[in-house]
């Protein structure tokens, strides 16, 4: 049974550039959620999707966008990225019933130099 | 405000001795509560969590106990082990799914 699954493992951009993070659900899992983690704090709520849409989101600028696939499958987009950007980006998959417990990806480490 | 925080930055325990890692929630809200283990390099790991209806939920060597009075959780690992050692997490929400909100965490150092 697979896991949630996270590419790239590490990204390196400058300011200013655009970056695509792509994250795959645990298997049987429809919605994938996107967290923020800064060094040493803690995951930082960005968006949810579900069917396709987003369903809720958090406190982030609109210069982070969202999509998700017909499989389930999701990407995450940063356009303009500045140097506070630099962290670990967490996907999260569970069901769409909102009852049923999130399961973290390994992330990705995204530094903005 | 939304803020869930932590009692204690870092925790350094015996391995044998039980542990304790403390959290307050401050959105009265919030009717689910998880707690997460993250391994350096890892993303974090589910471990247990409790809703509201609920004030304590064991597992496999740990235990959460929810106060709802005072708005404070907390995580208790039985027999600490090396292979316990992590970042510790608790965070809130509305429901399991749905956006969750997460403290600062807590290091765990588990001795030989």
């Amino acid at each position: 049974d697979a896991g949630v699954t996270q590419s790239p493992t590490h990204l390196i951009k400058t300011r200013g550039q655009q970056v695509t993070l792509r994250c795959s659900p645990k298997s049987g899992h429809d919605t994938v959620s996107w967290y923020q983690q800064a060094l040493g704090q803690g995951p930082q709520f960005i968006f949810q999707y579900y069917e396709e849409e987003e369903r809720q989101r958090g406190n982030f600028p609109d210069r982070f966008s969202g999509h998700q696939f017909p499989n389930y499958s999701s990407e995450l987009n940063v356009n303009a990225l500045l140097l506070g950007d630099s962290a670990l980006y967490l996907c999260a998959s569970s069901l769409g019933s909102l009852q049923e417990t999130q399961y973290f990806g390994p992330g990705t480490r995204l530094l903005v130099l | 405000g939304e803020s869930v925080g932590l009692h204690l930055p870092t925790l350094s325990v015996q391995e044998g001795d039980n542990s304790i890692i403390n959290c307050a929630y401050s959105n009265s809200a919030s009717d689910y509560f998880i707690w997460y283990k993250q391994e350096s390099g890892k993303g974090p790991q589910f471990i247990i969590d409790i809703r509201s209806n609920m004030d304590k939920r064991q597992g496999q060597r740990v235990t959460v106990l929810l106060n709802k009075t005072v708005k404070h959780l907390s995580l208790q690992i039985a027999a600490t082990q090396p292979g316990d050692s992590a970042v510790y997490f608790c965070a809130e929400g509305r429901n399991q799914g749905g956006k969750l909100i997460f403290g600062q965490g807590t290091e765990l150092s588990v001795k030989p």
